[in-house]
């Protein structure tokens, strides 16, 4: 069955530092991948979007990779801040219209 | 972009009633979606609406349970029948474009609980 796996463990990481995130998938073979944020108590918000022919791609101090070999996508987070402490999810397309998420990695970042 | 609004942003229901959750957006849009996310989970998506024709639902929801409705294109309505303590949870409506590969816009959501 097709499966979205993000990071089980929350990332605690210290103002500054780069956070990386891990969303690996099974038995899809998505065209885009997407990355949202989510704050406690608030709907997901859209980052970026990543097509299945790229690499790579930076958004301000975002970075996302997407490997189709190795069925992942690495979202890193530079010289973080308070401020990027929430819930990042990944999501995949499964048809033409309609997206799966993963659970989500809950990022702290602290002063 | 698009603004979304929802109603009521949290509600706590008693077993055996519904509930119907409303979603409103600032604009004009042909695919919107009705989401469930429980406690640390992911969200998982109920069914898709468009405006015209008959809501589509992923496996394991069915219209009896959660009927919907889409009048327009600014416009929809999710309700939660004969509820039951499982169906506590957040419910959130999205809107996109052109579909997967373009952006979803996110209600706010509406949190239940059912006692």
């Amino acid at each position: 069955s097709q499966k979205i796996e993000q990071n089980s463990e929350a990332l605690n990481i210290q103002e500054g530092k780069t956070a990386t995130l891990t969303c690996n998938y099974t038995n899809y073979s998505p065209a885009y991948l997407q990355w949202y944020r989510q704050d406690p108590g608030r709907g997901p918000v859209f980052l970026l979007l990543i097509r299945e022919n790229e690499k790579e791609k930076r958004k301000e101090r975002l970075k996302v990779t997407f490997d189709t070999t190795l069925k992942q996508s690495l979202f890193h987070i530079t010289a973080s801040q308070p401020a990027d402490s929430a819930t990042y999810l990944c999501a995949l397309d499964t048809n033409d219209y309609k997206l799966s998420f993963g659970a989500g990695t809950t990022v702290t970042v602290r002063a | 972009s698009a603004v979304i609004s929802q109603k009521p942003s949290r509600d706590i229901c008693q077993r055996g009633t519904s509930l119907t959750i409303q979603c409103q957006v600032d604009s004009q849009v042909t695919m919107m979606f009705w989401y469930r996310q429980q406690p640390g989970q992911s969200l998982t998506l109920i069914a898709t609406a468009n405006q015209g024709s008959e809501a589509t639902y992923e496996s394991g929801f069915v219209i009896d349970k959660f009927p919907i409705s889409r009048p327009n294109l600014t416009f929809s309505t999710l309700t939660v029948s004969n509820m039951s303590p499982e169906d506590s949870s957040i419910y959130l409506c999205s809107v996109g474009r052109s579909g997967a590969s373009d952006t979803q816009y996110f209600g706010p959501g509406t949190r239940l609980t059912v006692l």
